[in-house]
C-alpha cells in the first residue's frame, strides 16, 4: 500500500510570494492534517480536513490555507510568504476519527523563503 | 488545555546500552497514546500506541512504553540501542472525546559507539 506522498520535497520562495503544497493520503484514508515543523516551535497543528470539510484548525494567520478534494487528496497554500515560514510542512493521513486513529505522516516539504 | 511533555530535549546513550524516553500528559481522562520516530529528513512513523487494557505495549523495531496512569506518564523504552536508533522521538496523544491530536516538542536520541 503506498504511503502518503507530498510533493514538491522541497520549495525556495521569496517573500511576499505564494506557495501551494500537495499532500495525497493512504488510499482509503478520509481525514488529512497538516504540520509545520521548526526547530524552535517543534510540530505545530495547521489544519485537518475531513470529507473535504475542514474539521479543526490551528492558531495560524488567514495567510494558512487548506482544502480537500472528493479524492481526499489535499493541497495547503501560505500567501504573502514571511521569512518565518521556513519550515518543513508535515501532511499526515488517517482513516477517520482524529483521536484514535494513528496519522500516517508523509517525508514533507521542506519550504524556505529568501 | 491538553498538554504533552518530554522533559528530556537530547539523550545520548551508547550502543548496546537500556534507553527510556519519558512522556508525561495533560488531559482530563485516559487519552489515546502514541510514540513516533522521525528520522533525519523524513517523516514521523509510528512505533507504538495504547489505547485501553494492557499497560505495556509492545512496538516495532523492538521497542515497548508503558502507561501509568497514577503519574500520567507513557514512557518508551528499548532494553538495548543500536545506532540506527538516533532519531527524534516524538510522544502524542489524541483525544477520547474529541478529535484533536497533540504531538510533544520531541527528544532527540544520540547513540554512541
Amino acid at each position: 500500500k503506498a504511503g502518503v506522498t507530498q510533493t514538491p520535497r522541497y520549495l525556495i520562495k521569496t517573500r511576499g510570494q505564494q506557495v501551494t503544497l500537495s499532500c495525497s493520503p493512504i488510499s482509503g484514508h478520509r481525514s488529512v492534517s497538516w504540520y509545520q515543523q521548526t526547530p524552535g516551535q517543534g510540530l505545530q497543528f495547521l489544519f485537518e480536513y475531513f470529507s473535504e470539510t475542514q474539521r479543526n484548525k490551528g492558531n495560524f494567520p488567514g495567510r494558512f490555507s487548506g482544502r480537500q478534494f472528493s479524492n481526499s487528496r489535499s493541497e495547503m497554500n501560505v500567501s504573502t510568504l514571511e521569512l518565518g515560514d521556513s519550515a518543513l510542512y508535515l501532511c499526515a493521513s488517517s482513516l477517520g476519527t482524529f483521536g484514535n486513529q494513528p496519522q500516517h505522516f508523509g517525508d514533507g516539504t521542506r519550504l524556505s523563503i529568501l | 488545555a491538553q498538554s504533552v511533555t518530554q522533559p528530556d530535549i537530547h539523550i545520548t546513550v551508547s550502543e548496546g546500552a537500556s534507553l527510556e524516553l519519558r512522556c508525561n500528559y495533560s488531559y482530563g481522562a485516559t487519552p489515546y497514546l502514541f510514540w513516533y520516530v522521525q528520522s533525519p529528513g523524513q517523516g514521523l512513523q509510528l512505533l507504538l500506541k495504547y489505547f485501553s487494557g494492557d499497560t505495556l505495549v509492545q512496538g516495532i523495531k523492538g521497542f515497548e512504553a508503558e502507561f501509568k496512569r497514577s503519574q500520567s506518564s507513557f514512557n518508551l523504552r528499548k532494553p538495548s540501542v543500536h545506532w540506527s536508533d538516533a532519531a527524534e522521538y516524538f510522544c502524542a496523544v489524541g483525544e477520547r472525546t474529541g478529535n484533536q491530536f497533540y504531538f510533544g516538542t520531541g527528544t532527540s536520541l544520540t547513540v554512541i559507539p
